[in-house]
């Protein structure tokens, strides 16, 4: 089955407690997002990935690391947690050829609240 | 730069009446139009997209939505509300050239009265 798995789907932390989320395709993807969710505000986008080693800052970036050694998995990685990272993250994959047209796919989410 | 406006909050609609979810956005050069809802405590679906062609697109769920480009909107429609249409909306867009993001508006929350 096509999918995007991320775990842990719900964290609950503290403070400075480094954590990572994991983000893993089984569809071959070349391109890797992760967005947090906020009421009001939408889905912004955090950092995102067109290729294996190639990343990028979205809207909100600050706070967050990524990496991308392999094609299918998009860690997102909090050094030192802070309260206003509070949110719904999701992870979401797309092919993203010259002419792409193609859907983004989305996990099911992590809900990460930090004490 | 891209943006994306859903101007309505929320949408209140009684069961069995058209129901219209307004999008406007802006980018530069033509545009690849999304449309994606959210059920409670679940992650987003797909529901249509307009990449080229018929300005009209069907998607999933009865829903469609219709493309205008003189005034940058892609409205989401559906002429018959069902309850269980009631959810959250999101209008995206991204630029149709290699390498742009998806921007995602603020969301529109649906509610269908029985």
């Amino acid at each position: 089955e096509a999918q995007v798995t991320q775990n842990p789907r719900y964290l609950i932390t503290v403070t400075g407690k480094k954590l990572t989320v994991t983000c893993s395709q089984n569809m071959n993807h070349e391109y890797m997002s992760w967005y947090r969710q906020d009421p009001g505000l939408g889905l912004r986008q955090i950092y995102y990935s067109m290729n294996v080693e190639v990343t990028d800052k979205g809207d909100v970036p600050e706070g967050y690391k990524v990496s991308r050694k392999e094609k299918r998995n998009f860690p997102l990685i909090l050094e030192s947690p802070s309260p206003n990272q509070t949110s719904l993250y999701f992870c979401a994959s797309s092919f993203q050829g010259a002419i792409s047209t193609d859907t983004q796919y989305f996990g099911p989410g992590t809900r990460l609240t930090v004490l | 730069a891209q943006s994306v406006a859903q101007p309505e909050d929320q949408v209140n609609v009684a069961e069995g009446n058209p129901l219209t979810v307004k999008c406007t956005y802006s980018v530069s050069g033509n545009p690849y139009l999304f449309w994606y809802v959210q059920y409670p405590n679940r992650g987003l679906q797909f529901l249509l997209k307009y990449i080229t062609g018929d300005n009209l697109v069907k998607g999933s769920y009865g829903f469609e939505a219709e493309f205008n480009k003189s005034q940058t909107s892609f409205h989401l429609k559906k002429p018959s509300a069902l309850v269980s249409d009631s959810a959250l909306y999101f209008c995206a867009v991204r630029a149709a050239f290699y390498g742009q993001n998806f921007v995602f508006g603020p969301g529109t929350r649906l509610s269908v009265l029985p």
